[in-house]
């Protein structure tokens, strides 16, 4: 089975440009969650979906910062102005909550914002 | 109070010894736990889950759980040095999973 499928793996962008980042979750899996890594702030849930609707986005750091799931197969977070300080790892995670189901993790997309 | 405690290490232990990862957790109504593996640029991975209190073993890993004292742990019997990575746990609150910051091990040969 693919696991969950993060695109891109890498990006480089100047200040002030827009960011997209994609998800693709693991098919039949109902929950999607969004996480940024840094080394000051370790793993941060940003937001995350319960059948394509969000649930919390307590996480999302400011009104920069916006993610939408039109589908149960894809999801985007967009950062529109990037700043530096956006600069880190990106992981989008799934999991089925039928119950006691585990997280999977996508192999992040690393940002840096020069 | 943190959620979820974690001692961010490192934890150094030398090649074949057992190494102890501790998790305390602040919520009470956690059912599940789970323990993930993160090496230095990958994502993390899943290693262990327990649900009921007392011991569970797969391979080197045992998990340990203690609801009423809030209290999860790892052991990892004859570490390896391609154990070291950062160990997070993740209390499961039922509609997301709450991580921890995780402790470094560090298995020197």
């Amino acid at each position: 089975d693919a696991g969950v499928i993060q695109s891109p793996r890498h990006e480089v962008t100047e200040m002030g440009q827009e960011v997209t980042l994609r998800c693709k979750p693991i098919s039949g899996h109902n929950s999607l969650f969004w996480y940024r890594q840094t080394m000051m702030r370790g793993l941060e849930l940003l937001i995350y979906f319960n059948n394509n609707v969000p649930i919390d986005d307590s996480g999302m750091p400011e009104d920069r910062f916006s993610a939408k799931m039109p589908n149960a197969s894809f999801s985007t977070l967009k950062i529109q102005p990037s700043e530096p300080r956006d600069s880190a790892v990106y992981f989008c995670a799934s999991r089925w909550t039928g119950g006691n189901q585990p997280q999977h993790f996508g192999d992040g997309t690393r940002l840096s914002i020069l | 109070q943190k959620e979820v405690e974690q001692n961010s290490g490192p934890l150094s232990v030398p090649e074949g010894a057992i190494a102890s990862l501790n998790c305390t957790y602040s919520d009470r109504v956690s059912q599940s736990f789970f323990w993930y593996r993160q090496y230095s640029g990958k994502s993390p991975e899943l290693i262990m889950s327990i649900y009921s209190n007392g011991d569970k073993e797969d391979g080197r890993f045992t998990a340990q759980l203690n609801k009423a004292s809030q209290y999860v742990s790892l052991l990892i019997r004859d570490s390896q040095p391609s154990d070291s990575a950062t160990y997070l746990c993740a209390p499961d609150l039922t509609d997301k999973l709450i991580f921890g910051t995780g402790t470094r091990l560090q298995v020197f040969p």
